[in-house]
């Protein structure tokens, strides 16, 4: 298994530009998370989805938007960037029937100059 | 709203000594999850234990232990015999056992493994 990946690993955008994380996971897992980590911060919650066709704002979802097309698949949506979403975007992903542990992906490290 | 604190940014350990690191929560649940989460500079989160608030005895794998006071809200990780490999970022994080989903983190703390 690949567990969680994340493409890509590193990407600088101007300001007014969009992109989109991809974040796929192998482990057919219902859950699955966006995170940002500021630096010097722990992580916060931006969306979660609890299965394909689902999903919900977190503690931080302005200026994102994300879709669950699949069960394997999460892409983060970025409109218009801006500086304060310079930041470093962690995927994940966990299983309610298992022992809820959340598997990360690698990260990707955005900034927006 | 639940929050978590840790209160140490950066602690230092010699190699094969033991350390502790502190984590403090607030929250007004008596159900939940506790968790430290290990980031080495590769970036990678990875789980390093787990803990149920319904039960008393404290976690253990490995090298690794926490002592949890339900009390005094307090979850610190006690790691023995430090090796080069446990320097990282420690988070605590939190979870309501209502939620599946929301975690609650901690900002970190920097560990330094001394040879």
């Amino acid at each position: 298994n690949a567990g969680v990946t994340q493409t890509p690993k590193f990407r600088i955008l101007k300001i007014g530009q969009s992109m989109t994380l991809q974040c796929a996971q192998d482990m057919n897992h219902n859950y699955m998370y966006w995170y940002r980590q500021d630096p010097g911060m722990g992580l916060k919650l931006i969306y979660y989805s609890v299965g394909a066709g689902i999903t919900d704002k977190g503690e931080v979802p302005n200026g994102y938007n994300v879709s669950r097309s699949t069960t394997e698949d999460f892409p983060l949506r970025l409109e218009l960037a801006a500086p304060s979403q310079t930041s470093v975007y962690f995927c994940a992903s966990s299983s309610p029937r298992g022992n809820d542990e959340q598997y990360f992906g690698p990260g990707t490290r955005l900034t927006v100059t | 709203a639940q929050t978590v604190t840790q209160s140490q940014p950066e602690m230092s350990v010699q190699e094969a000594e033991t350390v502790t690191l502190s984590c403090t929560y607030d929250t007004s649940e008596s159900d939940y999850y506790l968790f430290w989460y290990k980031q080495p500079p590769s970036r990678q989160m990875i789980l390093v234990i787990r803990q149920e608030a319904y039960k008393q005895q404290n976690a253990t794998e490995n090298r690794f232990s926490v002592n949890f006071q339900k009390a005094a809200k307090s979850f610190s990780l006690k790691i023995s015999d430090s090796q080069l490999g446990d320097a990282a970022m420690y988070f605590c994080a939190y979870r309501s056992a209502d939620s599946n989903y929301q975690l609650i983190w901690g900002a970190g703390t920097k560990l330094i493994i001394k040879p």
